[in-house]
This record gives structure tokens, sequence and C-alpha cells, in this order.
């Protein structure tokens, strides 16, 4: 069964502290792994990684994926209160028995809180 | 942001009655998806749909179905609603291989 597994489950932390969340997974037919960042609405992308060792950056956040390994972390330096959310982790997916439909499967995230 | 609208937006229903929530694209993205999020569990698949009239279940569709007859609309129904189908549902569109999924901004449906 494919899944997918984040931790920590959730992480406080003081403003100007670096955080480190972790994503695993073990799927059939990877084909690219996805960040999302939800506050109190929709999850919003942050980034897509598909190749090993190649750093993605957007300010402060950045994220790396491992494939051999089967694991991404996201990092997030100088954190900052708006960084406060629920990081979820997913995993695109090409399941053998579909119609050529590809899935994206979730972690259960990573909730962080950034103190003042 | 994605074009991505789904309504109600907020529904309170009662036990037993059917529910259709509705999801409207504008970016003409073949791939559709209708998600649930409960605490502890994330985000899980109900139905997916990769063209028009084309479906099929996800990890958690027993009492739920799925309707896609135009190319921007999804539509998803409980035939009779139940108090474990209280959550929030998200529609999310997707262009393809190696492309984002996008979110609507959920609906919050609350069966008494």
């Amino acid at each position: 069964e494919d899944k997918v597994v984040q931790s920590p489950l959730s992480l406080v932390v003081h403003e100007g502290d670096t955080v480190t969340l972790n994503c695993s997974y073990e799927v059939t037919n990877f084909r690219s792994l996805l960040w999302y960042k939800q506050e109190k609405k929709a999850p919003t992308f942050l980034f897509m990684l598909t190749s090993s060792g190649i750093e993605k950056k957007s300010g402060r956040l950045s994220s790396i994926l491992d494939k051999k390994e089967l694991f991404s972390i996201l990092n997030i330096t100088a954190t900052q209160t708006g960084d406060s959310a629920v990081y979820l982790c997913a995993v695109e997916t090409l399941p053998l028995t579909t119609s050529g439909t590809y899935k994206y499967i979730f972690g259960t995230g990573t909730r962080l809180k950034v103190l003042a | 942001d994605a074009g991505i609208t789904q309504s109600p937006r907020h529904k309170v229903t009662e036990t037993g009655t059917p529910v259709t929530l509705r999801c409207h694209q504008t970016e003409n993205h073949r791939y559709m998806y209708w998600y649930r999020q409960d605490p502890g569990h994330g985000l899980r698949l109900i139905h997916y749909s990769y063209g028009v009239k084309d479906t099929d279940k996800g990890e958690v569709s027993d009492g739920y179905s799925v309707s896609r007859s135009k190319t921007e609309d999804f539509l998803l129904t409980l035939e009779s609603a139940t108090s474990s189908q209280t959550s929030v549902y998200f529609c999310a569109i997707s262009g393809g291989y190696r492309s984002p999924l996008h979110f609507g901004n959920g609906t919050r449906l609350t069966v008494t």
C-alpha cells in the first residue's frame, strides 16, 4: 500500500529559529514529490521535486529530495510567525491499475507554530 | 490563484438527506479530484476524474458518487448523508504529469 509519512507531527519554535520537516514515502511508480502550506483554508503549493539532490529554493524555504532513500526535507530558516501553518507532503504516483490517471497521496502533515 | 470555485462554502444537513457539492474550474484542466480532510487522517482521496464522463474511485469512496458532464464541473454527491461524512471537502485540479495539484477553498459539511 502506498504511504507518505511526515515527521514530526507538530513543532513549536521561536522566531528566528531554523526548522527541518521530514517526509518519507513508499509508493509504486513515483513521479514527483510536492510540498504544500495550509493555513486556515486550502493547501497552497510550495515546491515540486522530481530529481534527487537538486535543491528547490524560495526565499527562506528550501527543499531537497533523495530518491534512493525515499525521503524529502523542507527547511525554513529565520522563521517568522507567518510561517505558522500545517505543512503537507504529497507524492504523485501513477498506479499500475488505472486508466492513466496520476494520483496524489498525502501525509498527515506537520503542524508548525512559531512564537514571537 | 488557480480558478477553482467550490460551492457551497458551508452546509449543515441532516442524516439521511442527499447532498451535492460542486466544483467549477476555469483552467481547462483534464484531471479533477475530490478529497476530504479530517483531523488525524490528512487529505484522503474520494473520487477523481480523468475526463468528461471518466471517473474512478479513490481510497474512501463508499457513500459517495461523482459526475462530470463538462470539463469545468465535477460534482460530488452524498447519496444519504451520515455523521461520519462530516468533514471539510476539497476539490483539486491538475494539468497532468508532474503538474502540481491546486485546491479550491473547501466546503465545510456538517451532518447532524
